[in-house]
């Protein structure tokens, strides 16, 4: 049931743009993204509900696929407070109040 | 200001004790949830509560159990049962019905390490 993270980590120069992947084997509800940095409690970034919308954070947006059951999260021209662990946590259609967390995609961003 | 505090920061048990890890909001909220995270595996959902009195096993609720008799309030007890209990805890809050529209709250965690 956990949904698949894509890629494990990622290593970016200031300035790079990255996507973080989230897929999952079962319709969805909603997706929602996390960040977490070393120590620290996951901080919400956004919440995409089916039907395909896009969101957007400063320069971090996402989307949700409804059809293919997967979301992705752009970081664009990334900062070194960027850095840290993304997390997607899925609810599937039907899951009530069951959050669902992917693995996780640990983020570096170097000067 | 609002938020969630746990407690202890850092606990260390012996093999065969129980502990209990505390968790409180004074956000209002009415749905609160523990998650377990070890490296490597994300967050894995141990038990949450929708309402006071009232709460559902999550994915790996072997080996913990929970109480909910306060709104603010939802304590967690790693029992000697559980195989392997050290991990980091982190305790989360959401409104009513909100973890399909709402953001989850969550604390600073409690690390347990067994000795």
């Amino acid at each position: 049931q956990q949904p698949v993270q894509s890629p494990q980590a990622v290593i970016l120069r200031e300035g790079e743009d990255a996507v973080i992947n989230c897929s999952s084997s079962k319709a969805l509800y909603s997706v929602h993204w996390y960040r977490q940095k070393h120590g620290e409690a996951p901080v919400f970034l956004m919440i995409l509900l089916k039907g395909g919308e896009q969101k957007g954070h400063d320069k971090i947006s996402a989307s949700f696929n409804e059809k293919k059951q997967q979301s992705s999260l752009y970081l664009t021209a990334s900062q070194l407070s960027y850095s840290g662990t993304y997390f997607c946590g899925i609810l599937f259609s039907g899951g009530y109040n069951k959050l669902i967390f992917g693995a996780g995609t640990r983020l570096a961003v170097h000067p | 200001d609002g938020g969630i505090t746990q407690s202890p920061k850092y606990l260390f048990r012996k093999e065969g004790q129980n502990v209990t890890l505390s968790c409180e909001q004074n956000l209002n909220h009415d749905a609160m949830y523990w998650y377990r995270q070890d490296p490597g595996q994300g967050l894995r959902l141990i038990y949450y509560s929708q309402i006071v009195n009232d709460f559902q096993k999550g994915d790996i609720a072997e080996g913990y159990s929970v109480s909910r008799e306060k709104k603010e309030s939802f304590p967690l007890t790693v029992t000697s049962a559980q195989k392997n209990p050290t991990a980091f805890y982190l305790c989360a809050s959401s409104t009513s019905g909100a973890a399909m529209t709402g953001e989850l709250f969550f604390g600073e965690g409690s690390r347990l390490t067994v000795l």
